[in-house]
Formats: structure tokens, C-alpha cells, sequence
């Protein structure tokens, strides 16, 4: 099962919107509403920001939001801010295998 | 509060094994799928395992079925990861997550922080 592909850097200056792409495949994102954002700072475990597609666990800032077209989904964050500033990545439920399937990661840069 | 504490990583030779545990609390183990994720020093997050609630079934990236076992103890809230004939290619931070739902493959909304597996001579 190949890795989902995401932008390896998106950048931002305070204030603005960012939108971090995610593509798959008929077999993950087209197929399935199982779509999940991490977050992850250097060092650290991953926090669940979103999962099914647009869903925000609870404590997360509704800043972020997700979305899904076709094979592809997109984490957007509004208002950026400094401590947004790590790497994300998505991930879907697959029918090529019963893991579940990551993107490759994308890095935010607050300007 | 949900908590996942991982331990058993640690230096180990080419050929050798390791058993990873990674004890839980705050939430009814025994009603949700759980897994192994791994990331390779500056690498991306890559499945390893899961098994589900019941421990019935479970699942392996083809880059350690074979060698790698996973399985769990609702009685004691544990879930282990047994890895035998490891390669420098495992080499990476393990990390515990427990899933949403009592299968595997949605989303994890619970990690731990990490247990470090070097294979190296």
C-alpha cells in the first residue's frame, strides 16, 4: 500500500489561511469517509486533529477544518498561528489493507 | 484521562528480539481496537500492527509480517508488540494508539509517547 501524497512544506504568515492537500485513490479516500488529520511536533507523539473527514475531537481549535473531493482531502487552518507550526499527516481507512494508510507528511511554516 | 505508556524499547543487536508494551488507562481497553505505528529518525509515521477489542484478529504491514507479533491482555489493560529477527531498518520510535472504534484502520485518537527501538551491532 503506498503512502498518500501530501506537499512536503506549506508555509504562512500569521493571520492567514493555509490548506494542506492529501491524494489518494479509489481504495482510501474516494471510498471511505475515514479520513484523519495528525499533528505532530518535533519529538512528539501525534495528536488526532481531525477524523472522518471534517470531524474535530474534542479540545481541538475549531480553527482547523477538514474537507474530501473525489480522492482527495484537505486540512485548512485559519487564522494561522506560531504554535501551528509542525507536521501534519492524514491518513485514510483502505481496502488494499486492513492498516489504514498515512500521507507522507506535510511541514507548516509560520512566516 | 486516557494514557498509553509504552515500554521494552531499547539497543539490540541485527537478529535479535525485543518485546514492546504499552500499558492503558482512562478508558475500557477491552472495547477498542489497538496498534503499533512506527517513524524511522526523520521519516514519516508507518503502520506496524493491530489487533482488534477482542484480540481476535489482527493485522501486519508486509514489512514485518513474519517476524513481528502483536497481541494483548484486556485482564491487565496491556497491549505488546513482539519482534523477533529485527533488522537496522526497524530501527525507529514505536508508538501505542488506540483506535476510535473496536476495528482497526479510522482514525487513532489516543498516542503514547514513544518507546525508541535502535537495532544496531
Amino acid at each position: 500500500q503506498s503512502a498518500l501524497t501530501q506537499p512536503a512544506s506549506v508555509s504562512g504568515s500569521p493571520g492567514q489561511s493555509i490548506t494542506i492537500s492529501c491524494t489518494g485513490t479509489s481504495s482510501d479516500i474516494d471510498a471511505y469517509n475515514y479520513v484523519s488529520w495528525y499533528q505532530q511536533y518535533p519529538g512528539k507523539a501525534p495528536k488526532l486533529m481531525i477524523y472522518d473527514v471534517s470531524n474535530r475531537p474534542s479540545g481541538v481549535s475549531n480553527r482547523f477544518s477538514g474537507s474530501k473531493s473525489g480522492n482527495t482531502a484537505s486540512l485548512t487552518i485559519s487564522g494561522l498561528q506560531a504554535e501551528d507550526e509542525a507536521d501534519y499527516y492524514c491518513s485514510s481507512y483502505t481496502s488494499s489493507s486492513t492498516l489504514g494508510v498515512f500521507g507522507t507528511g506535510t511541514t507548516v511554516t509560520v512566516l | 484521562e486516557v494514557q498509553l505508556l509504552e515500554s521494552g524499547g531499547g539497543l539490540v543487536q541485527p537478529g535479535g528480539s525485543l518485546r514492546l508494551s504499552c500499558a492503558a488507562s482512562g478508558f475500557t481497553f477491552s472495547s477498542f481496537a489497538m496498534g503499533w505505528v512506527r517513524q524511522a529518525p526523520g521519516r514519516g509515521l508507518q503502520w506496524v500492527s493491530s489487533i482488534s477489542s477482542g484480540g481476535g484478529s489482527t493485522f501486519y504491514a508486509d514489512s514485518v509480517k513474519g517476524r513481528v507479533t502483536v497481541s494483548r491482555d484486556n485482564s491487565k489493560n496491556t497491549l505488546y508488540l513482539q519482534m523477533n529477527t529485527l533488522r537496522a531498518e526497524d530501527t525507529a520510535v514505536y508508538y501505542c494508539a488506540k483506535e476510535r472504534h473496536s476495528w482497526s484502520g479510522s482514525s487513532q485518537d489516543y498516542w503514547g509517547q514513544g518507546t525508541r527501538v535502535t537495532v544496531s551491532s
